[in-house]
């Protein structure tokens, strides 16, 4: 079973930083894409990041290049985001999810985890 | 603002057909795959439809995908109070490099 768990999420004032993480497990992680989605309170689903399976290919939502960083490591089958230079409207819930097709980058997931708050207070 | 539209709103009475549309361009739509999700109050997302017009196994063939040129829709027939829900679309936009959602569309079943 797929199992995807986020955690590190929290309460940050503007310009601050953040790493969220996602546990997974039930699938072979080093072989799927994987993404993060955001959801601003009321608001609909924002795609933010994807990086290949091996790590080598990352790709970002303009709202958040240069501010964002997405990074794996397979040894742990975690995902991982780091986020600098928090802005109020960054704040949301972030899902994490496991990309549909196998080895290549398609940017849409198919499991999702429940997803872990992040609060940027200005 | 979306780079896929979606209506803000549908409804329907149970038993009925509901469409769900998602219009998007060349970029995205056109040349990619097509997705939808159901989200529940408070839930994850749940994958309903890949590939356009394909259902993962559990979910139910009263949900079904479609495309044409550089839109999409999703239907729903036989409606249940339990699919109210926001329903979203998304797929890769090639000319941004960047997966892509609607801004999703609340299903009412009246």
């Amino acid at each position: 079973e797929v199992q995807l768990l986020e955690s590190g999420g929290g309460l940050v004032q503007s310009g601050g930083s953040l790493r969220l993480s996602c546990a997974a497990s039930g699938f072979s992680f080093s072989s799927y894409a994987m993404l993060w989605v955001r959801q601003a309170p009321g608001k609909g689903l924002e795609w933010v990041s994807v990086i290949s399976g091996s790590g080598g290919s990352t790709y970002y939502a303009d709202s958040v290049k240069g501010r964002f960083t997405i990074s794996r490591d397979n040894s742990k089958s975690t995902l991982y985001l780091q986020m600098n230079s928090l802005r109020a409207e960054d704040t949301a819930i972030y899902f994490c999810a496991k990309d549909r097709v196998i080895i290549k980058v398609v940017g849409m997931g198919d499991y999702w985890g429940q997803g872990t708050q992040v609060t940027v207070s200005s | 603002q979306s780079v896929l539209t979606q209506p803000p709103s549908v409804s329907a009475a149970p038993g009925q057909k509901v469409t769900i549309s998602c219009s998007g361009s060349s970029s995205n739509i056109g040349n990619n795959y097509v997705f939808w999700y159901q989200q529940l109050p408070g839930t994850a997302p749940k994958l309903l439809i890949y590939d356009n017009n394909k259902r993962p196994s559990g979910i139910p063939d009263r949900f079904s995908g479609s495309k044409s040129g550089t839109s999409a829709t999703l239907g729903i027939t036989g409606l249940q109070t339990g699919d109210e829900a926001d329903y979203y679309c998304g797929t890769w936009d090639s000319s941004l490099s960047a997966g892509v959602f609607g801004g999703g569309t609340k299903l009412t079943v009246l």
